[in-house]
C-alpha cells in the first residue's frame, strides 16, 4: 500500500494565478480531509469529502477555494487567484470509514505552495 | 470552543535526557488524544493513540481527564528523536482533528 499520495510535493505560483493541488487516498479508503498549515502554525481543518460529495467545508475559505473528489481519479484541492498569504503546506488525509473511536487518518507528505 | 495547546515551540535536550511534551485539551465530551510525528519535511505518522495505550518507539502518554491533559513522554531521547510533534483531538464519532500548534523537539548528542 503506497500511502496517502499526494502531487505536487512543492508548487511555485505568482499571485494572481492558479493552484491545483491532487491527493489519492490510500487503496481503499473513500474519505478525504484537506489540512492547511500556515508557517508557525497546527494543522487547521479545510474540507472533508467523500466519492462525489462535500461533506463538510467549514474550514475552507468562502472565496478562491474549492474541492472535489471525483467518482475517477485523485482528489482536486483548487486554489484560484493565489495571494501571498495562501503560502502554507496543504496536507491531505485519508480513512477507510467515519465515526469509530480508533480509526485512524493517515495523512501524505503534503504540498508545499509558495506564492510569489 | 474545542482547543489543543502545546505551550512549547522548541524542547531542546540532550541525548539520555528525559522528555515530556506537554498537551493540553479543552473539550467537554468524550475526546479521543493523538500524537503525531513529523520528520523534517515528511508526512505526519500517527506515533500513539490514547485508547490504544501503547508505547511506540519508547514513548508513552497517558490521558488524564481532570488534568485535561496527554503528555508525551519518553525517558531517555535519542538523536533520531529529533522531529515535530503535534498533539490532536477528535471529538467523539467526528471526522475532524484539532491539532495543536506543534512543540519541536531538538536532541543534541
Amino acid at each position: 500500500n503506497a500511502g496517502v499520495m499526494q502531487n505536487p510535493r512543492h508548487l511555485v505560483r505568482r499571485r494572481g494565478q492558479e493552484a491545483r493541488l491532487r491527493c489519492s487516498p490510500m487503496k481503499g479508503h473513500s474519505h478525504v480531509y484537506w489540512y492547511r498549515q500556515l508557517p508557525e502554525e497546527g494543522l487547521k481543518f479545510m474540507v472533508y469529502l467523500q466519492k462525489e460529495n462535500i461533506i463538510d467545508e467549514s474550514g475552507m475559505p468562502k472565496e478562491r477555494f474549492s474541492a472535489e473528489f471525483p467518482k475517477e481519479g485523485p482528489s482536486i484541492l483548487r486554489i484560484q487567484q493565489v495571494v501571498r498569504g495562501d503560502s502554507a503546506a496543504y496536507f491531505c488525509a485519508s480513512s477507510p470509514s467515519v465515526g469509530e473511536q480508533g480509526n485512524t487518518i493517515y495523512f501524505g507528505e503534503g504540498s508545499w505552495l509558495t506564492v510569489v | 470552543a474545542q482547543r489543543v495547546t502545546q505551550p512549547e515551540k522548541l524542547l531542546s535536550v540532550f541525548k539520555g535526557a528525559p522528555v515530556e511534551l506537554k498537551c493540553n485539551y479543552s473539550y467537554s465530551g468524550s475526546p479521543e488524544l493523538f500524537w503525531y510525528v513529523q520528520y523534517s519535511r515528511q508526512r505526519l505518522q500517527l506515533l500513539l493513540r490514547h485508547i490504544s495505550r501503547e508505547s511506540i518507539k519508547g514513548f508513552t502518554a497517558d490521558l488524564n481527564k481532570g488534568e485535561t491533559s496527554f503528555h508525551l513522554k519518553k525517558p531517555f531521547a535519542q538523536e533520531e528523536d529529533s522531529a515535530m510533534y503535534y498533539c490532536a483531538l477528535r471529538m467523539d464519532s467526528s471526522y475532524k482533528l484539532i491539532f495543536g500548534s506543534g512543540t519541536r523537539l531538538l536532541v543534541r548528542p
